[in-house]
């Protein structure tokens, strides 16, 4: 099976732009969620979405947004930039029951100027 | 809610030395624990879990954690660790009806 792919792996924009990036998750697994990892907050947890549904959200503000289509493939938006936005933001599939395995995507690197 | 704390952001062994990787969580009902590595410039892999039964749990390259309910740990052991073990380790928990929570990690420096 292929893993867990993200793209773009890299980008760059200024502040005040807004984002969005794509996950295609593993076939027949439908959750996918979604993480910023910084060095200082290490990473943290933003959204998961199940079938199409958010389930869970993280304490991040209203500029982070997502979805998730019929086909389980994810995007992840951030509106209005800020330089703290800088960040490597991981997308994890799973099947999408309690405890299992989440398996992830190698990051998008965002760098906000 | 529950968390996990992981004491160490960073541990430095000589390589052949074994290593322990501390990690405590809190929680107020019964928990899944993880271990994910993440190797320089990589997503984060599953080492090993616990999910139930055994507490002893082991990985395929050697690692090995025991969950320890009354001392709340689920400490990350290997006997001797090899220079390629050179990542940061993340310590996770969830429950049944909850998200999983990261702890901030702990980067592994093997010695030459």
């Amino acid at each position: 099976k292929a893993g867990v792919t993200q793209t773009p792996r890299y980008l760059i924009k200024t502040r005040g732009q807004q984002v969005t990036l794509s996950c295609s998750p593993i076939s027949g697994h439908r959750s996918v969620s979604w993480y910023q990892q910084t060095p200082g907050q290490g990473l943290q947890f933003l959204f998961e979405y199940f079938s199409e549904t958010q389930r869970n959200k993280g304490n991040f503000p209203g500029r982070f947004s997502g979805r998730q289509f019929s086909n389980s493939r994810s995007e992840m938006n951030v509106s209005t930039l800020e330089l703290g936005d800088s960040a490597l933001y991981l997308c994890a599939s799973s099947v999408g029951t309690t405890g299992e395995t989440q398996y992830f995507g190698p990051g998008t690197r965002l760098l906000v100027l | 809610a529950q968390s996990v704390t992981q004491l160490d952001s960073q541990v430095p062994v000589f390589e052949e030395a074994p290593v322990e990787l501390r990690c405590n969580y809190s929680s107020s009902v019964s928990v899944y624990l993880f271990w994910y590595v993440q190797y320089p410039n990589q997503g984060l892999q599953l080492l090993l879990k616990y999910l139930s039964g055994s507490t002893l749990v082991e990985s395929i390259n050697g690692f090995e954690a025991e969950f320890n309910k009354s001392q709340t740990s689920f400490h990350l052991r290997k006997p001797s660790v090899h220079i390629s073990d050179t990542a940061e380790y993340f310590c996770a928990v969830s429950t049944r009806d909850d998200k999983i929570i990261f702890g901030k990690g702990t980067r592994l420096h093997i010695l030459p």
